[in-house]
Formats: structure tokens, C-alpha cells, sequence
């Protein structure tokens, strides 16, 4: 089965600075990978997906990723991130199947 | 539209008790899941269902039984609540292999 590793626990930032949040998998099959966002006391919301075609896709609030196939990474940046972007994000995959396989979250803190 | 709604929010079990969670989606999913989250840990499937009527185990299914006797409503079971069930439980649905997933927001269950 599909898996997911989330290099970081917790990523302390500061107000306007750029941030990265890696994320490795490992599949014997091609993959969709997905980054969710948990704000507090709530469920996870999608930020951006990879299905196929162009391996950057973005989200409206300034995230982005890049699907990398021979390093099986899918990093999250944010050139410049705001105190609102305080969070947990979690890195997903699915790998044509029926489950989706969770990493265990990168708490992203934004200080000002 | 309400999305994905579980019941309840929030419930404490004594050891061996026993408890139903009720999730619900309107959104004509055909796929529903069952998540468990915990610190460090990320989420794990405990249980899917990729139909009315269809269940199927994931990664950590031990403890747990479900049921999908309607489109909407997939119902997990605790049995005989163990301390080591204290957990945050999500509820997911999807409509189909490879799309994100909508998500409830949560039942907090601690068992003493």
C-alpha cells in the first residue's frame, strides 16, 4: 500500500517570510496526491490537489506545490506567509484505490 | 447544503462500554470513510465503504465495526470501548476513486 512521510513536525515561521513543508511517498503504482489544511476544533479542508498534467498547481490563497516523480515528493511553499495561515497540514495520497493514506501533519506556526 | 455532519460532537465512555457514531452526508457520495486522529500520528483508516451496503477494513480496523445501510449515513460501532479508542474520529465521503475528500468536524471520544 500507498504511504506518506511529513519530514516536519512543527515549522515555526515568521510573519511574511516564505515557508516550505515537505512531503515524501512511496508507491509501487502512479499516485494523486493531495495537501488538506485543519484549522483548530475543525475537519480538513483541501488545499490543492495532483491528478496529472502540470506537476505545479496552486491554491487560491498562495500555496503551491510541485509533484516530483523521481524524488516522490510533493512539497507545499508559500513564498510569504500570514499570521491566518496558522495550522496543521497534512499530505495525502491515493494511489488509484479506494483509500487515501495520511502523513502524520506538519504544524505550520506564523509568529509576528 | 450541509456537507458531512457527525454526531455527537463530543461523548466520554467508561471501559467496555459500548457506542454508536453517526455520520451523514447530502451530497450523494458514493464513497464514505472512517478516520481516527492522533497526536504524531496523522490520520488512519479505520474503516470505507465504497457503496450502500459495502464495508471494507483499513489500516486500523480492530475494535471497530461499520454499516452502510444507507447512501447517506455510514455508522461506526465501538463494541467494548478501550482506553486506547480515546481518539478524535472523522468522517469523510467522496464521490468517487481518486477525488478529494469532504470531511465532518469531528467527534472528540474519550474512554476512561
Amino acid at each position: 500500500a500507498q504511504s506518506v512521510t511529513q519530514l516536519d513536525s512543527q515549522v515555526p515561521v515568521f510573519e511574511e517570510a516564505p515557508v516550505e513543508l515537505r512531503c515524501n511517498y512511496s508507491s509501487s503504482v502512479s499516485v494523486y496526491l493531495f495537501w488538506y489544511v485543519q484549522y483548530p476544533n475543525q475537519g480538513l479542508q483541501l488545499l490543492l490537489k495532483y491528478l496529472s498534467g502540470s506537476t505545479l498547481v496552486e491554491s487560491i490563497n498562495g500555496f503551491e506545490a510541485e509533484f516530483n516523480k523521481s524524488q516522490t515528493s510533493f512539497h507545499l511553499r508559500k513564498p510569504s506567509v500570514h499570521i491566518s495561515d496558522t495550522a496543521e497540514y497534512f499530505c495525502a495520497v491515493s494511489a488509484g484505490g479506494n483509500d487515501m493514506r495520511f502523513g502524520a501533519g506538519t504544524r505550520l506556526t506564523v509568529k509576528p | 447544503n450541509a456537507g458531512v455532519t457527525q454526531t455527537p460532537k463530543f461523548r466520554v465512555l467508561k471501559t467496555g462500554q459500548s457506542m454508536t457514531l453517526l455520520c451523514a452526508q447530502d451530497m450523494n457520495h458514493e464513497y464514505m470513510y472512517w478516520y481516527r486522529q492522533d497526536p504524531g500520528m496523522g490520520l488512519r483508516l479505520i474503516h470505507y465503504s465504497v457503496g450502500e451496503g459495502t464495508t471494507a477494513k483499513g489500516e486500523v480496523p480492530d475494535g471497530y465495526n461499520v454499516s452502510r445501510l444507507k447512501k447517506q449515513n455510514f455508522l461506526l460501532g465501538l463494541e467494548s470501548a478501550a482506553p486506547s479508542q480515546t481518539s478524535v474520529y472523522f468522517c469523510a465521503s467522496m464521490p468517487g476513486q481518486n477525488s478529494p475528500l469532504h470531511f465532518g468536524n469531528g467527534t472528540r471520544l474519550t474512554v476512561t
